[in-house]
Order: C-alpha cells, then sequence, then structure tokens
C-alpha cells in the first residue's frame, strides 16, 4: 500500500512568485487536506478537498488555492508568495467518514527569499 | 471554533523515566481528541485518539491519553520512556460539527530522551 506522497521536497521562490505543490493521496482515500507548519509551530488547516470540490477552508487568503483531480491527487497553488509563506506544507489524506485518522506525508519545505 | 493549547515546549526526561505531555482545549462543541508524533524531517503519525466510549486510550507504543471533560484535557502518558521516543508531540482537536479532516493543532512538545 502506497502511503502518502508530496513533491518537490524541498524549494526555493522569491517574493511575488507563484508556486504549486503536489500530492497523491494514499490508495483508497478520497479526502484530501493540506496543512502549513511554519517553524517551531503546529500544522494549520488550509483546506480540505472531496469530490474534486473545495469542502472547507481555513483561515488563509484567496491566493491559498487548490484541486483535486479524478484520481484523489491533490495540488496546492500559492500566488504571490510572501516572506511569511516560508513553511512545510503538509498533505494529508484519510477515507470520507473514516475513522479519525489522517495519513500525513512528509511534506514540501518551502523557502521564500 | 477550537483552541489547544500545550504548555511545554520541551520535555527534557531521562531514559526508562515516566513522562507526561500536557494539552488543554476548548471548544463549544464535542470534540474529538488527538495525539501526532513528528519525527524528525517525516510527517506527522497519529500516536492515538479519542473519539467516544472509554476516556483512557492506548497506543500499540505504551503511550496513554486520558480524556478529561471536566477540565478540558487530554494529557499524554507513558510510564518509561526510550531514546527512541524523541520526537515532536502534537495535540488535536477537531469539532464534531466538523469532522476528522480540519484539525486545530497546539503548537507541540519537544520530547528529549537522553540516556
Amino acid at each position: 500500500e502506497t502511503g502518502v506522497t508530496q513533491s518537490p521536497t524541498h524549494l526555493i521562490k522569491t517574493r511575488g512568485q507563484q508556486v504549486t505543490l503536489r500530492c497523491s493521496s494514499q490508495s483508497g482515500h478520497n479526502t484530501v487536506s493540506w496543512y502549513q507548519q511554519a517553524l517551531g509551530q503546529g500544522p494549520q488547516f488550509i483546506f480540505q478537498y472531496y469530490r474534486e470540490e473545495e469542502n472547507g477552508r481555513g483561515n488563509f487568503p484567496p491566493r491559498f488555492s487548490g484541486l483535486q483531480f479524478p484520481n484523489y491527487s491533490s495540488e496546492l497553488n500559492v500566488n504571490a508568495l510572501e516572506l511569511d509563506d516560508s513553511a512545510l506544507y503538509l498533505c494529508a489524506s484519510s477515507p470520507r467518514g473514516g475513522t479519525g485518522e489522517l495519513f500525513f506525508g512528509e511534506g514540501s519545505r518551502l523557502t521564500v527569499l | 471554533a477550537q483552541s489547544v493549547t500545550q504548555l511545554d515546549s520541551q520535555v527534557p526526561v531521562f531514559e526508562e523515566a515516566p513522562v507526561e505531555l500536557r494539552c488543554n482545549y476548548s471548544s463549544s462543541v464535542s470534540v474529538y481528541l488527538f495525539w501526532y508524533v513528528q519525527y524528525p524531517n517525516q510527517g506527522l503519525q497519529l500516536l492515538l485518539k479519542y473519539l467516544s466510549g472509554s476516556t483512557l486510550v492506548e497506543s500499540i507504543n505504551g503511550f496513554e491519553a486520558e480524556f478529561n471533560k471536566s477540565q478540558t484535557s487530554f494529557h499524554l502518558r507513558k510510564p518509561s520512556v526510550h531514546i527512541s521516543d524523541t520526537a515532536e508531540y502534537f495535540c488535536a482537536v477537531s469539532g464534531m460539527n466538523t469532522g476528522f479532516q480540519k484539525l486545530v493543532f497546539g503548537t507541540g512538545t519537544r520530547l528529549l530522551v537522553s540516556p
């Protein structure tokens, strides 16, 4: 069984640029959530996708957007990057309904200069 | 809305000693509670969870946590820690009205186990 995989693992961008992060959910999981973990902080919920639609959003501006594809994989897009966007971005998948467990990938570490 | 407080940012302990990592939460609705562990350069892994039923929940590697509704706490304990338990531990809560997906995490407690 393949777990949650994310790419790229590390990347560096400059202020004002745009970035796309990718996530392949665990086999059989149809719900994907994205979290932002700043250095020294706990993860913060960005949004969740189910059946290719956003199904819940945290306190993040519209320049954070996402997609879910028919195979349940997902993308997180961030436009007009700011220095404070530097963080570890975590993708988590789970089956709809589920048992209360989120399965996290190892994350994409974004550095904005 | 929910919030989680982990008062201890770092807990140093000697190997084979007991440890308690504290977690308090606030919520206007009934909650589900979780402890996740993060090893260096890895994602988060579920350690244990409280959904309903018995207020004492246990993990396969000797950790346990007790849901105390009156004190709004979900402290994590282990009677004897190992070097391999060194990691960051996150307490998390989700409201029963929002389901399991939208977790609110605390700021984490770094457990440092030394010989």
